[in-house]
């Protein structure tokens, strides 16, 4: 099972709005709506930001947003603030092999 | 507060095996998943399997199957990861997780880092 395909950095100014893409195949992110995302700061553990697609855990800022498309999932983050600044990292359900899969991890600079 | 506590950090010999645990406080133990996941030096997250307490039934992914073992303690609100057979590319922070309301991990422990070398 390979990791989802995430773009290595993403990188936009304060109060800009990014997304970062999650591509994987019919037999995760396309099949199912179990795609997850973490937001993980340098030597913390990872934070859950959005599950099942684009639903948010209670205290994740609403400038957080998720959704899908075929067997990409994306992350928008809107009104960048400094501490958007971390790895971000997709997660899916997957029917072949294991449960999980994680992506590949996105580098978010604020410039 | 939901919170995992893991245990402490580890040195380990190339071919020895490690256990690392993970108390869970908050919530009721046996309704929830706990998953291990963990992350090599600069590198991304990695699945490794997890424990479903009320079924007392583990899933392992292909990677690690046959040298990882996965276990609870429910009287404790424990899990457990044992990965035998150590060799240096095992050397990284191992996290414990909860699951969330599906297929999502909504509580992370601040993780356990294992460092394999001779």
């Amino acid at each position: 099972q390979s990791a989802l395909t995430q773009p290595a950095s993403v990188s936009g100014s304060p109060g800009q709005s990014i997304t970062i893409s999650c591509t994987g195949t019919s037999s995760d992110v396309g099949g199912y709506n179990y795609v997850s995302w973490y937001q993980q700061h340098p030597g913390k553990a990872p934070k859950l930001m959005i599950y099942e697609v684009n639903n948010r855990p209670s205290g994740i800022s609403n400038r957080f947003s998720g959704s899908k498309s075929g067997n990409t999932a994306s992350l928008t983050i809107s009104g960048l603030q400094a501490e958007d600044e971390a790895d971000y990292y997709c997660s899916s359900y997957t029917s072949i092999n294991t449960f999980y899969v994680f992506g590949t991890g996105t580098k978010v600079t604020v410039l | 507060q939901d919170q995992l506590v893991q245990s402490g950090a580890e040195v380990k010999k190339p071919g020895s095996s490690v256990k690392v645990s993970c108390k869970a406080s908050g919530g009721t133990f046996s309704s929830y998943t706990f998953s291990w996941v963990r992350q090599a030096p600069g590198q991304g997250l990695e699945w490794m399997g997890r424990i479903i307490p009320i079924l007392d039934i583990a899933n392992y992914t292909q990677k690690f199957q046959g040298r990882v073992t996965i276990t609870a303690d429910k009287s404790t609100s424990t899990a457990y990861m044992e990965l035998n057979s150590l060799r240096s590319e095992d050397t990284a922070v191992y996290y414990c997780t909860r699951g969330g309301t599906s297929f999502d991990m909504d509580v992370w422990g601040k993780g356990t880092t294992i460092t394999v070398s001779s």
